[in-house]
């Protein structure tokens, strides 16, 4: 079964600094997506990035950038020029087979915390 | 166009009590999807609906749990018989269509305390 780790329990980063959160993740298939997901206390579940695995090139989306490694089965995120509003969980997640090409498998996610 | 409706916001039942948890997609979604949070853990998948038509239930207990999504109306997570493992929070989310990698939308998640 496909499996998402997240070893970094709780990061810290000063504001303005960057700050990239861990990710691995376990499968045999070569045709996937990978997402980081934002969770601020309100709960919201707020999509951060996409990577298409086929896609050589690494997703950005303005301040937050991804590093994906294939082989190495690595998916991190940078979060450059932090923010105070950056402070939340974040979780990295998993879609494609065999699991299913709807359901997303999550990691137990990294708390961000930016210090002022 | 409302995102993901998801009510209650929080929901205390004793234990024994049901829990119905509602969620409404967003509009033009037919494909919806529910999640479990338990305390400091990541979401787990549980079931994902089509209009009347479970697809994929994979993720849900076996006993007590039940979900719909009717022709009418929203979609319902009811859960029997509460006990005290049950407390967490449960997200619904909604896509268009469905297919490796489509996004789905979350809701703000029920939060359920069993008491």
């Amino acid at each position: 079964a496909q499996t998402v780790t997240q070893s970094q329990p709780e990061m810290s980063v000063q504001e303005a600094e960057t700050v990239t959160l861990s990710c691995t993740y376990d499968t045999s298939e070569s045709d996937y997506y990978l997402f980081w997901y934002k969770q601020p206390p309100s709960r919201q579940m707020i999509l951060v990035i996409r990577q298409e695995a086929y896609k050589q090139q690494n997703a950005t989306e303005n301040r937050f950038s991804v590093n994906f490694q294939k082989a190495a089965k690595s998916f991190s995120l940078k979060i450059s020029d932090s923010q105070l509003g950056d402070a939340a969980m974040y979780f990295c997640a998993y879609m494609g087979p065999p699991s299913g090409t709807y359901k997303y498998i999550f990691g137990t996610g990294t708390r961000l915390k930016v210090l002022a | 166009n409302a995102g993901v409706m998801q009510n209650p916001r929080h929901l205390v039942r004793r234990r024994g009590q049901e829990a119905r948890l509602r969620c409404s997609p967003m509009k033009g979604h037919s494909h919806v999807y529910w999640y479990r949070q338990l305390p400091e853990e990541g979401l787990k998948f549980m079931v994902y609906l089509q209009k009347e038509n479970i697809i994929d239930e994979s993720g849900m207990p076996k006993e007590r749990f039940s979900a719909e999504f009717p022709k009418e109306g929203p979609s319902i997570l009811r859960i029997q018989q509460v006990v005290r493992g049950d407390s967490a929070a449960y997200f619904c989310a909604s896509s268009p269509n469905t297919g490796t990698g489509v996004r789905a939308f979350f809701g703000q998640g029920t939060r359920l305390t069993v008491v």
